[in-house]
């Protein structure tokens, strides 16, 4: 089955830099990527996804690249500001739309505090 | 619109017990799934759901069943609840797998 493996598991930044997390994936057939944010004591929230027919997508200070053939992905969040301290998890699943598929493997997440 | 609801907030049980956690969503989503959370675990999957009448195991499903027989309602039981079950359990749905995924608020759970 699928293994997502996240890292670092905490990383801390100055305000304004950037962060990166890396992702790593075993499972060839996985073809959808989510990446959720989870504050302290709140719900995950889905941030960006990428699917394998695409290897970037941006969204303002956030993006999500992809390289298939290293069945890698990563998470780049631009010009941090304290808010976005929370702990980020990646995902990796197969989405064969109308199938029967649905299984989401999630990484054990990166702790990421932004300091002032 | 309430989005993804999930009840109790918060339950004790004891070694041997047996309970139900709810989870409801009024979006109209076809897929649904319950998650377990624990410290430096990450979101495991438990058993998920493409549809009314149709579940299926995900990644740690052991002690634990599931039955959408409706569209909005997908309810988790655990049969004789273990100390190995203390989490913080997540429902989450989306119209289908692949798309956004909403999670309900949590249902923490301590067995004793």
């Amino acid at each position: 089955g699928e293994n997502v493996e996240q890292h670092p598991s905490t990383l801390s930044v100055q305000e304004g830099d950037s962060a990166v997390i890396k992702c790593t994936y075993s499972d060839s057939a996985s073809n959808y990527f989510p990446w959720y944010k989870q504050e302290l004591g709140k719900r995950p929230q889905l941030i960006i996804d990428i699917r394998s027919n695409v290897g970037e997508k941006k969204d303002q200070r956030i993006a999500v690249t992809l390289n298939k053939t290293a069945k890698h992905f990563s998470l780049h969040i631009t010009e941090t500001q304290p808010e976005d301290s929370a702990v980020y998890f990646c995902a990796a699943g197969l989405a064969n739309y109308g199938g029967s598929q649905g299984n989401l493997i999630f990484g054990k997440g990166t702790k990421l505090s932004v300091k002032p | 619109n309430a989005g993804v609801t999930q009840t109790p907030k918060f339950q004790v049980l004891k070694t041997g017990q047996s309970m139900t956690l709810q989870c409801a969503q009024d979006m109209n989503h076809e897929y649904m799934s319950w998650y377990r959370q624990d410290p430096g675990m990450g979101l495991r999957l438990i058993h998920y759901s493409v549809g009314a009448g149709i579940t299926d195991q995900g990644e740690v499903p052991n002690g634990y069943n599931v039955s959408r027989s409706t569209t909005e309602d997908f309810p988790l039981r655990l049969l004789s609840a273990a100390p190995s079950q203390t989490s913080v359990y997540f429902c989450a749905s989306s119209y289908s797998f692949g798309e956004t995924q909403y999670f309900g608020p949590g249902t923490r759970l301590l067995v004793l």
